[in-house]
Order: C-alpha cells, then structure tokens, then sequence
C-alpha cells in the first residue's frame, strides 16, 4: 500500500454537510494527489499537491478544497457535500516525480444522500 | 487527448493461458504510460511503466509493449493465474502536461 492510509474507509453523510477525507504517507514523498472513480469514467483528477502549502486543481476540482500542512497529510473537503459528490475517492502518491509512477491508498466510499 | 480506451471492457481466458489485454491512445504526443490492476474493493496496483523511447519493457510475468506508430498499448500477463482477476487500465501522460489521463478498465476473468 506504499505507506498510504486514507480515513475513513467508508462515510455516509447528508447533502450540504461538510466532509473531510484525510490521506497520510509514512514515506515523506513530496507528490500527493486525490483522485475520484466513478463507473464509466475512470479516475479523474481533483487536485494535487507538490509540496507543503503547494496544491493545484485537477480537472473536476469544482466543489473541492485542499490542504496540506504537513508533508505526510493531503485533507480533501467537501465544503457541501452533494449526490454527485458519491464516489470512491484515492489518494496517491508519487515517490520518483510528478505524475510518474502512482502508488494508491486503499480509497474512502463515500455516499451522499 | 481524453481517449484513452481499451478495446475489450470484458476478457476470460483459461488458467495458465497468456491474456493479452490492449488500450489506445489518441494522443502522440504522451511519452510515459502506465498500466493498473485493481482488485474488488481495493486501490489501483501499479503493475508496470514504460516510457516512449522504448516499446517493450517486461516484469515480472508481465511484458508491456508500445506501438507509436498506430498509438497501441498493450499488456500481456504470462500463465494467468485465478489471482490475476481483475480490472486493468493503463494511463497516459502527455508531454508537459500535470496529470495521468486514465483509461476505464478491462475486467479479466479466470476461467479455471
């Protein structure tokens, strides 16, 4: 699992509710990135993250904040969760550089109902 | 650009079979590809990469080949086993770009 854990694994929660996911690495690597995956989509990118205080959007961003304060934790929030929102979200990393090599986090289940 | 597919979305071959799973890539100008196996309820594995410069590039029962000139890729897995099963998608990265654009998956099934 190349260190990563996401919490939780699995989250119910109401629409307009806020949520967090949290991503943490034990390895100190430098590249951080949330994906979702959704049937018929593949994962698409949400945002991603190339160092402290360093994050960028990725191409479904809209409805999504991040932060990262510490070089181990990536927190994805849903600031109004909403059903479109439903999704198995990952985290992952890259341990060589950016976009190479992606190692994945056992992802959250996340419903919004 | 965001065509990154796969010919098959279902493949079944036998037990110690060699299954050869495909993906093409719309775009020339990506340089680095990746393919995945993604097990029932569980992260995407990365399996295997391979650059542009190269068109082949083998691990451990698994070989990936690159066709630029028809934009191909393709994994092929060695003696397929029941642990084999599963969903596999590659990703492509374009030249300069930030981010991985990932295909959809081909669901491969062990036939025992």
């Amino acid at each position: 699992d190349a260190g990563i854990t996401q919490s939780p694994r699995h989250k119910v929660t109401e629409t307009g509710t806020p949520v967090t996911l949290r991503c943490h690495q034990t390895e100190n690597h430098r590249y951080m990135y949330w994906y979702r995956q959704d049937p018929g989509h593949g994962l698409r990118l949400i945002h991603y993250s190339y160092g402290v205080k360093d994050t960028d959007k990725g191409e479904v961003s809209d409805g999504y904040s991040v932060s990262r304060s510490k070089t181990e934790d990536f927190l994805l929030t849903l600031e109004s969760a909403t059903s479109s929102q439903t999704s198995v979200y990952f985290c992952a990393i890259s341990p060589k550089g950016p976009n190479e090599k992606l190692f994945f986090g056992s992802g959250t289940q996340l419903s919004v109902l | 650009g965001e065509s990154v597919g796969l010919h098959l979305p279902t493949l079944s071959v036998q037990e110690g079979d060699n299954s050869i799973i495909n993906c093409a890539y719309s775009n020339s100008a990506s340089d680095y590809f990746i393919w995945y196996k993604q097990e029932s309820g569980k992260g995407p594995q990365f399996i295997i990469d391979i650059r542009s410069n190269m068109d082949k590039r083998q691990g451990q029962r698994v070989t990936v080949l690159l066709n630029k000139t028809v934009k191909h890729l393709s994994l092929q897995i060695a003696a397929t086993q029941p642990g084999d099963s599963a969903v596999y998608f590659c990703a492509e990265l374009l030249q300069g770009a930030q981010k991985l654009v990932f295909g959809q998956g081909t669901r491969l099934t062990i036939n025992p």
